[in-house]
């Protein structure tokens, strides 16, 4: 099974601030890469897809990049909506394996 | 409007079964790979099992692969999870999703989730 290794895993920021969460892939994945938020109490939004594409109505101060086997989430400017639990997961092969998640607090 | 709602949870002890439904709206189900997840209480998600368009191609994680069966009926409009031989492990909320139509692909629609607990 694919290994992905999220870090941070717990994040401490303040409003405004640019924030990057990174995911590695035991193995390549390609582009087979997505990154989904969660709120308590809530399902998961789907974030970002393919490693860097935005999904409709996901605002633009996310953004995400690959560089081999290692993704990057970037928020730009933090607003106070954007504290969460924060996830990837490779696409690639199943199992679809999920990061152990990062946790984005204020 | 796109939605998934989860239906069956409930407490269930272990060694028992369970059966769970998702019944989807807003758009064309037999379309669509449709997947599991589950997060167990404060913990991450957990990738279960997913199933092509037409149900003839599946898979699950190994965790409870022989133990739960993923279905689909597309006249319904409905995605099933029958889940037996339940352990306490398997106490999570469980989710469904959409397969976005593309590769590679996302779970761009959850639904709110159903909660299982296994407990004596």
């Amino acid at each position: 099974d694919i290994q992905m290794t999220q870090s941070p895993s717990s994040l401490s920021a303040s409003v405004g601030d640019r924030v990057t969460i990174t995911c590695r892939a035991s193995q390549s994945i390609s582009t087979y890469l997505n990154w989904y938020q969660q709120k308590p109490g809530k399902a998961p939004k789907f974030l970002i897809y393919a490693a860097s594409n935005l999904q409709s109505g996901v605002p633009s101060r996310f953004s995400a990049s690959r560089s081999g086997t290692d993704f990057i989430l970037t928020i730009s400017s933090l607003q106070p909506e954007d504290f969460a639990t924060y996830y990837c997961q490779q696409s690639y092969s199943t199992p679809h394996t999920f990061g152990q998640g990062t946790k984005l607090e204020i | 409007e796109v939605q998934l709602v989860e239906s069956g949870g409930g407490l269930v002890q272990p060694g028992g079964s369970l059966r769970l439904s998702c019944a989807a709206s807003g758009f064309t189900f037999s379309s669509y790979w449709m997947h599991w997840v589950r997060q167990a209480p404060g913990k991450g998600l957990v990738w279960v099992s997913r199933i092509n368009s037409d149900g003839s191609s599946i898979s699950y994680a190994d965790s409870v692969k022989g133990r739960f069966t993923v279905s689909r009926d597309n006249a319904k409009n409905t995605l099933y999870l029958q889940m037996n031989s339940l352990r306490a492990e398997d106490t999570a909320v469980y989710f469904c999703a959409r397969g976005q139509q593309l590769v590679p692909p996302g779970l761009d629609v959850w639904g709110p989730g159903a909660t299982v607990t296994v407990s004596s």
